[in-house]
């Protein structure tokens, strides 16, 4: 199962785009890429998938690079309730999936 | 509401004994599973159950036991053998789908005096 790398933390100002990169160069052909985030001692929360097209969803927008080495989360528009750590995963299946630390995101006012 | 219940929120063990973690969902999902998450770090997958009496052993599942006697249950031991047992404990749920949305509790957080 590929391993993805995140920066530990970023910081974003409320009302921009929050762009989360995601390194995962050792992807294999059917392993998706997963985003989950998880504010404060809460349970994560999904937000998007994909496999190789770019998706979007009422969330966020998932880029993935044509080689499928790398993508990026893109929150449209930040708020301050998007502030949470950011996992980014590479996993054939929900039973493969190997998580990261993640990005800690922070949104600042 | 639709979801995963896990209680209780915060459980205080003394070492050397084993404690049972809940986890419910009215989701009709088959598919559900059990996540350790330490300070700091990812989710790390200690069992997953596809069907009633049936479950397989994830990454960390030493020192661990479950249960799936019910569609919408799949409690959690934590055992003596469990060198290590405080932290944050997730359960989950999602379809059979491969690829497929997970839905989590809220989080049970154990802390072994």
């Amino acid at each position: 199962d590929a391993k993805t790398t995140q920066p530990p933390s970023m910081d974003c100002a409320e009302g921009r785009a929050a762009n989360l990169p995601c390194n995962h160069s050792t992807i294999s052909g059917n392993e998706y890429v997963y985003w989950y985030r998880q504010i404060h001692s809460q349970g994560p929360q999904y937000i998007i998938h994909g496999l190789k097209n770019n998706e979007t969803n009422e969330m966020a927008s998932l880029i993935i690079t044509e080689d499928r080495k790398s993508s990026t989360l893109i929150l449209p528009h930040a708020t301050l309730r998007d502030t949470a750590v950011y996992y980014c995963i590479a996993g054939g299946s929900n039973y493969q999936l190997i998580w990261g630390a993640g990005t800690k995101l922070i949104i600042k006012p | 509401d639709g979801g995963i219940t896990q209680s209780p929120k915060y459980l205080f063990r003394k070492e050397g004994q084993n404690v049972t973690l809940s986890c419910e969902q009215n989701l009709n999902h088959d598919a559900m599973y059990w996540y350790r998450q330490d300070p700091g770090q990812g989710l790390r997958l200690i069992y997953y159950s596809q069907i009633v009496n049936d479950f397989q052993k994830g990454d960390i599942a030493e020192g661990y036991s479950v249960s799936r006697e019910k569609k919408e249950s799949f409690p959690l031991t934590v055992t003596s053998a469990q060198k290590n047992p405080t932290a944050f404990y997730l359960c989950a749920s999602s379809t059979l789908r491969l690829v497929d949305t997970q839905y989590f509790g809220p989080g049970t957080r154990l802390t072994v005096l």
